[in-house]
């Protein structure tokens, strides 16, 4: 039983546009929701978070958005670099007092020039 | 720069082994996680660990056994190795109450 769904198994963005990643869970108990990015070859890296108390959160290029009714997520890169070409990992937490999060397939994301 | 180091980057090991893979960090954290990585399926956990000595079952622990007696530390064990435990292996820690990880660069295990 997944809980945290991203069904965008890949997306394709022109350099200088807007990407859109989406993100579903399931679980009405998680209350912290962070997105990943990972390179080839490397490990995952923390990119940005959202409490469950905000509908938003942005961090430069990165905004995320929340929607606690529709048990949904996205993550917003404007605009959009080659650089950002990697697989991006939705996850969420329960306040369980372990921190452990729950990902995501993953979307790979190809910004070309 | 902070870092989580693990051991191998790359390791092949024939069914039935007994495999270890290896996992430091040099943050002092009290968190400790051990996931992996498959086509399809995302990052699964496997075992983690809040303090010295202390582990807990993520959502796929057969199979699998972990140890931590230092602080820095944090092993993964398979017991008896197996084709389906082909995967990319990834271990990260995190402050107590932070779910910002940090990951290591991933064991690529084949089991042959």
């Amino acid at each position: 039983d997944q809980q945290v769904k991203q069904n965008s198994p890949s997306l394709s963005v022109q350099e200088g546009r807007i990407s859109i990643l989406n993100c579903d869970y399931t679980n009405s108990m998680f209350d912290y929701f962070l997105w990943y990015k990972k390179y080839p070859a490397e490990g995952p890296t923390f990119l940005i978070s959202i409490s469950s108390i905000k509908d938003k959160n942005e961090d430069g290029r990165f905004t995320v958005f929340l929607n606690k009714s529709a048990k949904h997520l996205s993550l917003h890169i404007v605009p959009s670099q080659p650089g950002d070409s990697a697989v991006y990992f939705c996850a969420a937490s329960v306040d369980s007092g372990y921190s452990t999060l729950t990902f995501g397939k993953g979307t790979m994301l190809l910004v070309s020039p | 720069d902070v870092k989580v180091t693990q051991s191998s980057r790359y390791l092949v090991k024939r069914t039935g082994e007994k495999v270890f893979l290896e996992c430091v960090q040099d943050m002092d954290h009290e968190n400790m996680f051990w996931y992996r990585q498959d086509p399809g399926l995302g990052l699964r956990l496997i075992y983690f660990s809040y303090d010295v000595k202390m582990k807990e079952k993520g959502d796929i622990p057969e199979g699998y056994s972990v140890s931590r007696e230092k602080k820095e530390r944090f092993s993964l064990i398979l017991e008896s190795a197996s084709t389906n435990q082909t995967s990319m292996y990834l271990c990260a820690s995190s402050e107590r109450g932070n779910y910002g990880y940090t990951f290591g660069s991933g064991t690529r295990l084949t089991v042959v």
